[in-house]
């Protein structure tokens, strides 16, 4: 089985700070990590995904994140908040053995940017 | 270009009606989605599809149905079984390097 968790449902940073958004996940064979996007209205956009290998992950838009095996976390970040990153951010996780390609959604972080 | 369609983006329906929601691709994608969204409670897995002519129930699947006929193409059909029906409809596929990708959403709301 597999469950992801995101830690805050609303997240407001200032124009320029950093931003965190967290996602602990759980699985019983070694994940697939996804963060996805989402504005208001439209379907969910890739930013960033783990597979194997380097556990830093860069994505679009200024954003990765890192892959902590012994914190089964894949926290998002990005070294300064920008007004367009406001949006609604979902962690995803699918478990890497073949035949089992259902992705499990954590509930979303909606991000405010203050001006 | 390449991508997945989604329509309608919007449709309203009676209660006891039916509905039915297109999805098409064309990515030459194997595996196919149908995802609802809620305020609150993120995406939630209806139906999915490996390959033509098999798919298999997700987590909600009560009051939908499904068909995969062709590879483009995986409709969902809202039946008068399915209690609230009102939300956000998703559709997605992938190859099995295991990302999705969507369709931007068909929004159903029952009057």
């Amino acid at each position: 089985a597999q469950s992801v968790t995101q830690l805050g449902s609303h997240v407001s940073v200032s124009e320029g700070a950093l931003v965190l958004l967290r996602c602990n996940y759980s699985s019983s064979v070694p994940p697939y990590l996804f963060w996805y996007v989402q504005y208001p209205n439209q379907g969910l956009q890739l930013l960033l995904k783990y597979t194997t290998g380097a556990t830093l992950v860069k994505g679009i838009n200024g954003f990765e994140a890192e892959f902590k095996k012994s914190e089964t976390s894949f926290h998002l970040t990005k070294p300064s908040a920008h007004m367009s990153d406001a949006a609604e951010y979902f962690c995803a996780v699918r478990q890497s053995n073949f035949g089992n390609e259902k992705l499990t959604f954590g509930t979303g972080t909606r991000l405010t940017i203050i001006p | 270009d390449g991508g997945i369609t989604q329509s309608p983006k919007y449709l309203f329906r009676k209660e006891g009606q039916n509905v039915t929601l297109s999805c098409e691709q064309n990515l030459n994608h194997d595996a196919m989605y149908w995802y609802r969204q809620d305020p609150g409670q993120g995406l939630r897995l209806i139906y999915y599809s490996q390959i033509v002519n098999d798919f298999q129930k997700g987590d909600i699947a009560e009051g939908y149905s499904v068909s995969r006929e062709k590879k483009e193409s995986f409709p969902l059909t809202v039946t008068s079984a399915q209690k609230n029906p009102t939300a956000f409809y998703l559709c997605a596929s992938s190859m099995y390097t295991g990302e999705l990708f969507f369709g931007e959403g068909s929004r159903l709301t029952v009057l």
